[in-house]
């Protein structure tokens, strides 16, 4: 059964400084996905990392794929306050069958303060 | 122009009522699916429909049956509400993307229904 873990699940940061969200997953994968979501609202789809070494950027967030570690990462630069939310890892490990569904992890919950 | 709806987006009900809740996508995808988000936000995958297929069924109480009249549409029916069944529950849809070594399955999700049984 695939697992998907991430920590932190509750980080606080201060504004201006930078972190670093983790996601392992429990089997071989060259897919993963990271999601946003904001307090009642629905999740937001923020990168598709595709292959090992990939990364992708978007304004202060980075997302990193390591699919031999079976480790992705999601990093914060300089936190601004509308980064708060929640946010999640996915994975599938089927593509060949067309589609499967998403192995989320629990997610981060990121509140950034001044 | 929304991309994935949901109806109703608010559900409170007394225990052994049944409910459906709705769902539609005009991304054209060729799977739709029904996740269940719990209290401590943890999202799990109930159901997945392909081309009006069940393809995958996680073990999910049987009073709960997913109904797909047409590929844009896939709706939640529930029976005999249990306190357990307060959560939220999402509507997702997907196509495979190919291209080069690697294919890709981004999910968009509908906005949520959140469901609450007293």
């Amino acid at each position: 059964e695939l697992k998907v873990e991430q920590n932190p699940l509750f980080l606080s940061m201060q504004e201006g400084k930078n972190y670093t969200i983790y996601c392992n997953y429990s089997t071989t994968s060259d897919r993963l996905y990271w999601y946003r979501q904001d307090p009642g609202k629905s999740l937001e789809s923020l990168f598709v990392l595709l292959s090992n070494g990939a990364v992708k950027q978007e304004g202060r967030l980075m997302a990193s794929l390591d699919t031999k570690a079976r480790l992705s990462t999601l990093h914060i630069t300089a936190a601004v306050h509308d980064l708060s939310a929640t946010y999640f890892c996915a994975v599938d490990i089927s593509w060949n069958s067309g589609n499967t569904p998403l192995v989320f992890g629990k997610g981060t919950r990121l509140s950034v303060i001044a | 122009d929304t991309a994935v709806s949901q109806t109703p987006k608010y559900l409170v009900t007394q225990m052994g009522n049944d409910k459906s809740i709705k769902c539609e996508q005009n991304l054209g995808h060729d799977t739709m699916y029904w996740y269940k988000q719990d209290s401590k936000k943890f999202l799990k995958i109930m159901f997945s429909y392909n081309n009006k297929e069940l393809i995958i069924n996680e073990t999910v109480p049987n009073r709960f049956s997913p109904k797909s009249p047409d590929k844009a549409h896939l709706n939640l029916h529930i029976n005999s509400l249990e306190l357990g069944d307060s959560a939220v529950y999402f509507c997702a849809s997907s196509q495979l993307v190919q291209g080069g070594s690697q294919g890709y399955n981004e999910q968009f999700f509908g906005p949520g229904t959140r469901l609450t049984v007293l």
